[in-house]
């Protein structure tokens, strides 16, 4: 049984520059939802995505955008990459309506 | 605004000795509060409390709730440096709406020498 998987495992892109960030969930799971951890920093809630519908979004610019799909797999967008945008993004996944949110590996996102 | 502190923010122990990390929080409509360690990447999950008082124990981790004072202390005995990691605390909380999130604590880094 495959847990949370992300893709891709790091990337480097550069200042204004767009990049989509992969998800897939762990089986059985339908609600996915995607943080950002900027370094020493605990994860920041950028939104959740459950029945392919933003359904809460946390203090993030609309430069960060999200799409879930029909397999429940969820893409992260970020537009317009400004050097603070740098940080490891989890995507977790859980069962609507229980507490347990499991983790992906994270993508490591650099921006020069 | 919802807030979650850890404190320490580091720790250095050696081998043997016991540790208490403390994460203590102020939100609205909570549901529950969640303890996950995190070597490398990927959080990975120890513990879920949503009744004060009901201490949970995994081996040498153990985690108490307790919902008046709003806090929550792991506690690690017998540290080992495998327990090297930082440590993670997070509180779910519930929308009127039904949807739910986690905040996050900045985190204990726990370093364990040998």
């Amino acid at each position: 049984d495959a847990g949370v998987t992300q893709s891709p495992t790091h990337l480097i892109k550069t200042r204004g520059q767009q990049v989509t960030l992969r998800c897939s969930p762990k089986s059985g799971h339908d609600t996915v939802s995607w943080y950002q951890q900027a370094l020493g920093q605990g994860p920041q809630f950028i939104f959740q995505y459950y029945e392919e519908e933003e359904r809460q979004r946390g203090n993030f610019p609309d430069r960060f955008s999200g799409h879930q799909f029909p397999n429940y797999s969820s893409e992260l967008n970020v537009n317009a990459l400004l050097l603070g945008d740098s940080a490891l993004y989890l995507c977790a996944s859980s069962t609507r309506g229980l507490n347990e949110q499991y983790f992906g590996p994270g993508t490591r996102l650099t921006v020069t | 605004e919802d807030k979650v502190v850890q404190s320490p923010l580091s720790l250095v122990v050696h081998e043997g000795d016991t540790v208490t990390l403390n994460c203590s929080y102020e939100v609205t409509n909570f549901r529950s509060l969640l303890w996950y360690k995190q070597e490398k990447k990927a959080p990975t999950f120890l513990f879920m409390l949503t009744s004060s008082g009901i201490e949970k124990k995994s081996g040498r981790l153990s985690s108490i709730l307790d919902k008046k004072e709003l806090f929550s202390i792991l506690n690690i005995t017998a540290t080992q440096t495998g327990d090297s990691a930082v440590y993670l605390c997070a509180v779910e909380v519930i929308s009127t709406s039904g949807t739910y999130k986690y905040i996050f604590g900045t985190g204990t880094r726990l370093k364990v020498l040998a």
